[in-house]
């Protein structure tokens, strides 16, 4: 099935410093690749759909400038938190879709960020 | 914007139990998607429904989406310890080219022996 790998799978940062997270697709071609996010005990919350070779689209709330996007080609989107501060801290997730709706999204293992 | 709401919110059964989450949305649904979480973990697909009625099942797991679409339930039948974890329920938003998922509230379910 399909594979979506994300790396890392944790890391602590110093405040105002940036983060770069991975979000890869193993095994198929991804044109679009989502990205969460996810507090402790709650949901997850769409941040971002990330598209290959176009601008990301950021569900309202989200900073485009504080979580930039990049989709460089069919199997790569990363996720960099800029100037990263303590309220960062979460777990982020990626997925994407290969097939049919019918097949699920793919998600990968997820990253947790602290920030210090 | 869809909105999910999961109930119950935590839910603690007995090991051989049977078990039912429920996951309503403000708009009818096009596609509804379970997953299970282990927390800090990523997800796993469990089955998507798309027609209204539609029922399907994987092991002990079975899903189930209304008449009107805009009510979905997550059935376990005799639950063990491997069942524990987050159930989500998720939507999509049935736009094509374009579609995005977006998640219920989430269910916690601990399973006691």
């Amino acid at each position: 099935g399909a594979v979506v790998s994300q790396h890392p799978s944790w890391v602590i940062c110093k405040s105002g410093t940036s983060v770069k997270i991975e979000c890869r697709s193993l095994d198929f071609q991804a044109t679009t690749m989502f990205w969460y996010r996810q507090f402790p005990k709650q949901s997850l919350m769409l941040m971002a759909t990330s598209n290959e070779g176009s601008k990301a689209t950021y569900e309202q709330g989200v900073e485009k400038d504080k979580f930039l996007i990049n989709h460089a080609s069919l199997t790569l989107s990363t996720l960099t938190v800029t100037s990263a501060h303590p309220e960062d801290s979460s777990f982020y997730i990626c997925s994407a879709r290969e097939g049919s709706r019918q097949d699920g999204y793919t998600f990968g293992s997820g990253t947790r960020l602290t920030v210090v | 914007s869809q909105e999910l709401e999961q109930s119950p919110q935590s839910l603690i059964v007995q090991e051989g139990k049977n078990l039912t989450i429920n996951c309503t949305s403000s708009k009818t649904l096009y596609g509804l998607y379970w997953y299970k979480q282990k927390y800090g973990e990523g997800l796993i697909f469990l089955m998507m429904l798309q027609k209204g009625g539609e029922e399907k099942s994987h092991e002990k797991i079975t899903a189930k989406l209304d008449e009107k679409k805009q009510q979905s339930s997550l059935h376990i039948t005799a639950s063990q310890p491997s069942h524990a974890g987050i159930y989500l329920c998720g939507a999509d938003d049935g736009s094509f080219g374009n579609e995005k998922l977006t998640f219920g509230t989430g269910t916690r379910l601990t399973i006691i022996p």
